[in-house]
């Protein structure tokens, strides 16, 4: 079935480093990908998306590239903040029954 | 809006008590999800409806748990029995599905369920 693979954490940076989180996704046909954002104590909310290939979904100096050839949605940031310190999650459309599948979430500690 | 509402925010119960989460999706979406959110299981998708209709349940843990939509802004997570594995952080999102494609999903802050 569709499934999200996405980089084991925590990753721990400085700040004003470049982030890369890793993303990579099983699935027929052509999905849309999201990567959500959850800061301590919230729900999770929506930072960016894409809905076909070679998209790029970008938010708040992140950024993703939708790769159909590598099925990848790997997330960056030139250059993060401490306030950026989260759990961020990668998901696919789940299809026809209308779900998101999300990976397992990978936890960032920036510090100053 | 207002964005998706749940309610309690917070609750603290005793073992065997019957827990009732409520959760008011954002007005216009078709969509609702449940989920279960704990340190060692990471987010869970409990059961999700579409258009009021229970769409896959396959995620609710067992009979003690049981969810209803009654209407198009109202869904229930009951637990009866709760068991201090119940414990967790519950999340209610809605989303608007288009054409059978899953789209945004809006969580709500979710409610934390403490099971004593």
């Amino acid at each position: 079935g569709d499934s999200v693979t996405q980089m084991e954490g925590p990753v721990t940076l400085s700040e004003e480093a470049f982030l890369t989180i890793n993303c990579t996704y099983t699935a027929t046909g052509y999905p849309s990908l999201f990567w959500y954002v959850q800061y301590p104590g919230e729900g999770l909310q929506l930072l960016l998306k894409a809905t076909k290939a070679d998209d790029k979904g970008s938010n708040k100096g992140f950024e993703a590239t939708y790769r159909k050839e590598t099925t990848s949605f790997h997330l960056e940031k030139g250059s993060v903040q401490v306030s950026d310190s989260a759990v961020y999650f990668c998901a696919l459309d789940g299809g026809s029954q209308g779900n998101l599948i999300f990976g397992k979430g990978t936890k960032l500690s920036v510090k100053p | 809006d207002a964005g998706v509402i749940q309610s309690p925010r917070h609750e603290v119960t005793e073992m065997g008590q019957e827990v009732t989460l409520r959760c008011k999706p954002i007005s216009g979406h078709n969509s609702l999800f449940w989920y279960r959110q704990t340190m060692m299981r990471g987010l869970e998708l409990l059961i999700y409806f579409n258009n009021n209709v229970p769409i896959d349940d396959s995620g609710m843990p067992e009979d003690r748990f049981s969810a209803k939509m009654p209407n198009a802004s109202f869904s229930t997570l009951k637990i009866q029995p709760s068991e201090p594995r119940d414990s967790a952080v519950y999340f209610c999102a809605s989303s608007q599905n288009l054409l059978g494609r899953a789209d945004t999903q809006y969580f709500g802050p979710g409610t934390r369920l403490t099971v004593l």
